[in-house]
Order: structure tokens, then C-alpha cells, then sequence
């Protein structure tokens, strides 16, 4: 198993454009999210999905779009870049078919700079 | 929604000491609560957890203990080694999905 592969690793945006954060996990986790950090301030969940077809936001919504067509994947979209979405993001994925909470597993980041 | 604070923000210790970071929730419906440990440049990964119908759990030298009536948990290191420094983030899930509320970390640096 890969685990949860994100891409690109690292991406430099200028301000304005949009692009698409990928996600994708083969465990056939139910639960996936995204986060992003930023120093001093810790993980700060952005968006997340309890099934495919469901998406709810979370603390940090506002500038990204999700949405969750299959099982595998759950892509991130910055809708027009701005300076304060310089960060690094992390996607998670759990699994939960039993309505026990259990550990989320990260990929590997993707550090954006938008400028 | 959940809030959860984290303290101290850094901490050094020798060699051989214990080290302790503690944690508060403000959510009573969380139950679930990990701590990762996050190197530099890499993925956060899960060193221990603990449910909320117990109160302490142990793996080697890492402990954590959850006190439920003043919501708040705490991570301890004992015998540190150089290799455990890293930056180390607590977390809360409040049963409602793939929601973790985390701290805001504390760099823990061990000193040989």
C-alpha cells in the first residue's frame, strides 16, 4: 500500500491563479480531510469528507473547494491564490466502519507559496 | 467547536530526563484523543493514543493520561533521547467524522 500520496510536493503560485491540491489513499479509508500549518499555530482542519459524495468545511474553509466523487481521492481547490494561503498541507485519512475513532494517517505535505 | 490548547510551545530537557506536555479541550462530546509526532520536513505520525473510557496508557517510555471531568490530557516522555526531538501535537476528535482539533505544538528538544 502507498498510504496517502498528495501531490505536487512543493508549487509556487502567483496571486490570483487557482489549482487543485491532489489526494489520494489506498487503505479504502471512509474519512478523509484536509489541513494545513502554519508555524505557531498547529494543524487547522480546512475541509473533510465522511463518505464520497459527502463534504462538510471546517475552521479554516474560506478560498477552497473540495469534493469527494469516489472512495480514493479528495482533491483540494484554492479558487483564486492569495498570500495568506502560503502554507503547508497535509491530507489525512481514517477509517471508521465500526463508529470507533482511529488514527489519521497524513501524506507526505505539500508546502505552497503563493506570492 | 472544539478548542484545544497546548503547553508549553518549547521544551528542552537532558538526556535521560522525563519530559511532560500537557493539553486542555473545551468539547465534553470528545473521546478520541491522539498525539503525533512531527520531524522536521516530514508527515505527522501517531506515537500513542487514548479513548475517554481510559485514564492512562503506556508504550515503552510514552505514556498519556486523560483526566475527563477537567478535560485535559497529557503526553509524558520518560528517559528522553536525542531521537525523540521533534515537534509534538496533541489532538481531540469529537466523534463526529474525520475532525481532529489540534494544539499548536511544542518543539521538544533533547539535549545529549
Amino acid at each position: 500500500n502507498a498510504g496517502v500520496t498528495q501531490t505536487p510536493k512543493f508549487q509556487v503560485l502567483k496571486t490570483g491563479q487557482s489549482m487543485t491540491l491532489q489526494c489520494a489513499q489506498d487503505m479504502n479509508h471512509e474519512y478523509m480531510s484536509w489541513y494545513r500549518q502554519d508555524p505557531g499555530m498547529g494543524l487547522r482542519l480546512i475541509h473533510y469528507s465522511v463518505g464520497a459524495g459527502i463534504t462538510d468545511q471546517g475552521e479554516v474553509p474560506n478560498g477552497y473547494n473540495v469534493s469527494r466523487s469516489t472512495t480514493e481521492d479528495f482533491p483540494l481547490r484554492l479558487l483564486s491564490a492569495a498570500p495568506s494561503q502560503t502554507s503547508v498541507y497535509f491530507c489525512a485519512s481514517s477509517y471508521d466502519s465500526r463508529g470507533f475513532d482511529t488514527e489519521a494517517f497524513f501524506g507526505q505535505g505539500t508546502r505552497l507559496t503563493v506570492v | 467547536g472544539e478548542n484545544v490548547e497546548q503547553h508549553p510551545s518549547t521544551l528542552s530537557v537532558q538526556e535521560g530526563d522525563s519530559a511532560v506536555i500537557k493539553c486542555t479541550y473545551s468539547d465534553s462530546a470528545s473521546n478520541y484523543f491522539p498525539w503525533y509526532k512531527q520531524e522536521l520536513g516530514k508527515r505527522p505520525q501517531l506515537i500513542i493514543d487514548i479513548r475517554s473510557n481510559v485514564g492512562e496508557k503506556k508504550d515503552q517510555r510514552i505514556a498519556v493520561t486523560l483526566n475527563k471531568t477537567a478535560k485535559h490530557f497529557s503526553l509524558h516522555i520518560t528517559e528522553t533521547q536525542p531521537e525523540d526531538s521533534a515537534v509534538y501535537f496533541c489532538a481531540a476528535n469529537p466523534n463526529t467524522g474525520n475532525q481532529f482539533y489540534f494544539g499548536t505544538g511544542t518543539s521538544l528538544t533533547v539535549i545529549p
